[in-house]
């Protein structure tokens, strides 16, 4: 009964290297998500796919890309990472296509740019 | 466009306080509401949903009444306990094809014995 998983759980990256944060789900939902955790700043929408073949920017995209590989995988991706990105990041993934639209959530990658 | 506001914590309450977590919304449709918990060190679990104006969403202890009047979904619980220690989110779904999950900032809740 994995839900969403995510990988790494922990990373730490130095100033302009990049990484892709991976994402996958077995739930057959259509929408996948990605977060960032701040404190004192919620979770905030970087990008996010309504289904599989789509994606969209969400309230802070910039300086991320990401890929909807397939229907089960959403990665998102560091092209050249700053300490501005330094964070949590949560993939979420719904069913999508239907309401109410409740979200399932990985565990979470904790982000360290130095 | 949408936005969740919630209550700033940390909320400090003893075991068996009554607790009130406010949240109110802006959207411009007729959105589906939720309240998120997240434990320390874990990815966030569903607690509650309401769909419609006056539904009441409860789980656990906890609960929460979509008022469309006064735009808000404030969860409640009578009687917590230590265990209920969380940061809890308000969130909303716009009913549009975006399928976009908008989340508050959280608000902090730590239950002494």
């Amino acid at each position: 009964n994995a839900g969403v998983t995510q990988t790494p759980k922990f990373q730490v990256l130095k100033t302009g290297q990049s990484m892709t944060l991976q994402c996958a789900q077995d739930m057959n939902h259509n929408s996948m998500y990605w977060y960032r955790q701040d404190p004192g700043m919620g979770l905030r929408l970087i990008y996010y796919s309504a289904s599989e073949g789509t994606t969209d920017k969400g309230e802070v995209p910039n300086g991320y890309n990401v890929s909807r590989l397939n229907k089960r995988e959403f990665s998102l991706r560091l092209e050249s990472a700053a300490p501005s990105q330094t964070s949590v990041y949560f993939c979420a993934s719904s069913r999508g296509g239907a309401w109410p639209n409740e979200a399932f959530f990985g565990q979470g990658t904790r982000l360290t740019v130095v | 466009g949408d936005s969740v506001t919630q209550m700033e914590g940390p909320v400090t309450l003893s075991e068996e306080a009554f607790l009130t977590i406010n949240c109110t919304y802006t959207a411009t449709g007729y959105p589906s509401l939720f309240w998120y918990v997240q434990y320390p060190g874990e990815g966030l679990q569903l607690l509650l949903k309401a769909t419609k104006a006056d539904d009441k969403g409860s789980n656990k202890g906890f609960e929460a009444t979509y008022r469309k009047e006064t735009t808000s979904f404030h969860l409640e619980k009578g009687s917590v306990q230590v265990s209920d220690s969380a940061v809890y989110f308000c969130a909303l779904s716009e009913m549009d094809s975006s399928y976009k999950l908008i989340f508050g900032s959280g608000t902090r809740l730590l239950v002494r014995p």
